[in-house]
């Protein structure tokens, strides 16, 4: 049991397709991040956001949208996708952006076709 | 330039055995070292990290790791290995200059044979 969930755990969608990915974390953190997993690859930071505020934009195509309407909830909206676009993609939190640990959430495994 | 290297894609250990996930560093400061461990089809667990103080830091499941700055290097490790330590493992630094940032390792592999 992690403090951080995302939904869904598994997407799979067109390249025409509009998804979304959540993210919510229970620990009362400050900063939120979207991580990029694909495989054989580093870790890709995507996006950071510190008390709702963008601090972080990591060239990453604008298919892909960050929303963090409130410190707890990370979207992830997603838009004509390419299927290089499939990854995992893990969302992250920590107590603030400057210090500590991330604890991550399970991840959404996306397949885009 | 900032990096964190992993220089081992995968480590094989008979179970009880030592193991021993080495990482290496190059980053400007003061770093923070940490290590996390990712089950299959599960996000990263946070493990351990270093922050200041003592050069061998304890964390879960019975691992370890020693910060030795002369070698610029954050090793993993355990002295007794379980089948149930078989995962990724990535290391990340974390460092400040005008903003915090944090970079992972490519992961290694650990697979522990019973």
């Amino acid at each position: 049991e992690t403090g951080v969930t995302q939904t869904p755990r598994h997407l799979v969608m067109g390249m025409t397709n509009k998804k979304s990915l959540k993210c919510e974390q229970h620990l009362g953190h400050n900063a939120m991040y979207w991580y990029k997993q694909s495989a054989k690859k580093p870790l890709e930071l995507m996006f950071v956001y510190s008390l709702e505020e963008r601090v972080e934009n990591n060239s990453v195509p604008s298919r892909f949208s960050p929303e963090c309407p409130n410190s707890s909830h990370l979207f992830l909206h997603l838009h004509t996708l390419q299927p290089e676009d499939s990854a995992l993609y893990l969302c992250a939190s920590s107590q603030d952006q400057n210090t500590g640990e991330l604890f991550f959430g399970e991840g959404s495994r996306l397949t885009v076709l | 330039a900032q990096s964190v290297a992993q220089p081992e894609d995968q480590v094989n250990v008979a179970e009880g055995n030592p193991l021993t996930v080495k990482c290496t560093y190059s980053v400007s400061g003061n770093p923070y070292l940490f290590w996390y461990v990712q089950y299959p089809n599960r996000g990263l667990q946070f493990l351990l990290k270093y922050i200041t103080g003592d050069n061998l830091v304890k964390g879960s499941y019975g691992f370890e790791a020693e910060f030795n700055k002369s070698q610029t290097s954050f090793h993993l490790k355990k002295p007794s290995a379980l089948v149930s330590d078989s995962a990724l493992y990535f290391c990340a630094v974390r460092w400040y200059s005008s903003a915090s940032k944090i970079i992972f390792g490519s992961g290694t592999r650990l697979s522990i044979r019973p």
